[in-house]
Order: structure tokens, then sequence, then C-alpha cells
């Protein structure tokens, strides 16, 4: 089946600094990916939608400035965590789907735990 | 928006027990996804409904969607630890599959 891989699964970053996260989809293309955000014990937040060749478009309350999304290539996306504080400490995970296919299935990255000290 | 409303949140079983997990939604769904989750990792796709009234079974994991789309089922027969884990529900309002509002979760135990 196909798969949507992530790196880095884990990242511990300075206080001010950028972290990247990627999200690959690894046999298949997709021009849209999704990142939820994922607080201890919490259900799944949609952040944004990620659009190949686009601006992503981002959820209520979610800075744009903040997390930036880059949909480069039909393979891979990156969420951009710039100026890191420790309350954006928390599970990122990326999916997409497989036009192509006959499963409406959306895959899911393994997912990045972000800490930031 | 949606709204999706996972009980119990919480699940404590003896091995071998039957649980049922039940998963509502203020709106008539597209589709109803079941994934599982170990925690601090990816979901694992466990199964996905679009009919009403549908039925599927995997192994000893059986979900439903009720009739008019809106409330969906995951129970699990003769619980094992394997079974453990955050259990979520996935509701697609754009009938694409691909931007999903998820459950609370339900925490799954299972003791020996």
């Amino acid at each position: 089946g196909a798969v949507v891989s992530q790196h880095p699964s884990r990242v511990i970053c300075k206080s001010g600094t950028s972290v990247k996260i990627e999200c690959r989809s690894l046999d298949f293309q997709a021009t849209t990916m999704f990142w939820y955000r994922q607080f201890p014990k919490q259900s799944l937040m949609l952040m944004a939608t990620s659009n190949e060749g686009s601006k992503a478009t981002y959820e209520q309350g979610v800075e744009k400035d903040k997390f930036l999304i880059n949909h480069a290539s039909l393979t891979l996306s990156t969420l951009t965590v710039t100026s890191a504080h420790p309350e954006d400490s928390s599970f990122y995970i990326c999916s997409a789907r497989d036009p192509s296919g006959h499963g409406t299935e959306a895959f899911f990255g393994q997912g990045t735990r972000l800490t930031v000290v | 928006s949606q709204e999706l409303e996972q009980s119990p949140q919480s699940l404590i079983v003896q091995e071998g027990k039957n649980l049922t997990i039940n998963c509502t939604s203020s709106k008539t769904l597209y589709g109803l996804y079941w994934y599982k989750q170990k925690y601090g990792e990816g979901l694992i796709f466990l199964m996905m409904l679009q009919k009403g009234g549908e039925e599927k079974s995997h192994e000893k994991i059986t979900a439903k969607l009720d009739e008019k789309k809106q409330q969906s089922s995951l129970h699990i027969t003769a619980s094992q630890p394997s079974h453990a884990g955050i259990y979520l529900c996935g509701a697609d309002n754009t009938g694409t599959a691909s931007k999903l509002t998820f459950g609370t979760g339900t925490r799954l135990q299972v003791t020996l």
C-alpha cells in the first residue's frame, strides 16, 4: 500500500530556533498533503492543507508565519516551525492520499515529536 | 464545523473480553475512518466505512456505520494485549478522504 514517510521522528531544539519537518509520499504523487498537530492525550487537530505549487491553506487559529509550509514537489511537503517556543512542543503528523489508488484511505506518516527547550 | 464525539475516553478490559467504542457525528458523513495509534507514533489504518448500514471486519475487529451515517461503532472480540492503544475515528466531510476531522480518541488498555 501507499506509504508516507516523515522525518525526523524526534527533534529537540532550543527556544528561538527553527525546525523543519519533512513529509514524503514514497510511491505515489500527492498534490495535497495535510499537517496535523496532537497534544498529549488529545486528538489530532488539522493545522493546514499543503497544496503542491501553491500556498497552503491554514485552519483558523494557526499562525501561517509561524508554521511555514512548502510543497515544492508532488512527493514532498515540509513544515517549518519558526522561532520555536516551548508551547510549540507537540506531536506533528502529516497525511496524504494516493489519488490514483482505488482505495480512499488517507495514509499517515510516522509523526514527529518536537520538544522545544 | 464537524463535531465528532468518541466514547468512552478510556477503557480497561481484561484479556479475552469484548469491547465497543462509539463515534458520533453531528453531521452526515461522507466516510468514517478508524485508526489505531500507539502513543507518540503514527496512525495505523483499520477500516473505512462509507455506506449507511455498512459493516466491515478484519480479524477480531468489526466496524459498523449506522443507516443515517452519523454514528459508528468499533467492536473488538476477545481482546488481546496487542489491541491496546488509542483508537481514533476520523470523519470525511468532503468525500475525498483527505482532510479528516478526528474524534477525541479512546485509550484502550488490556490487562492480563
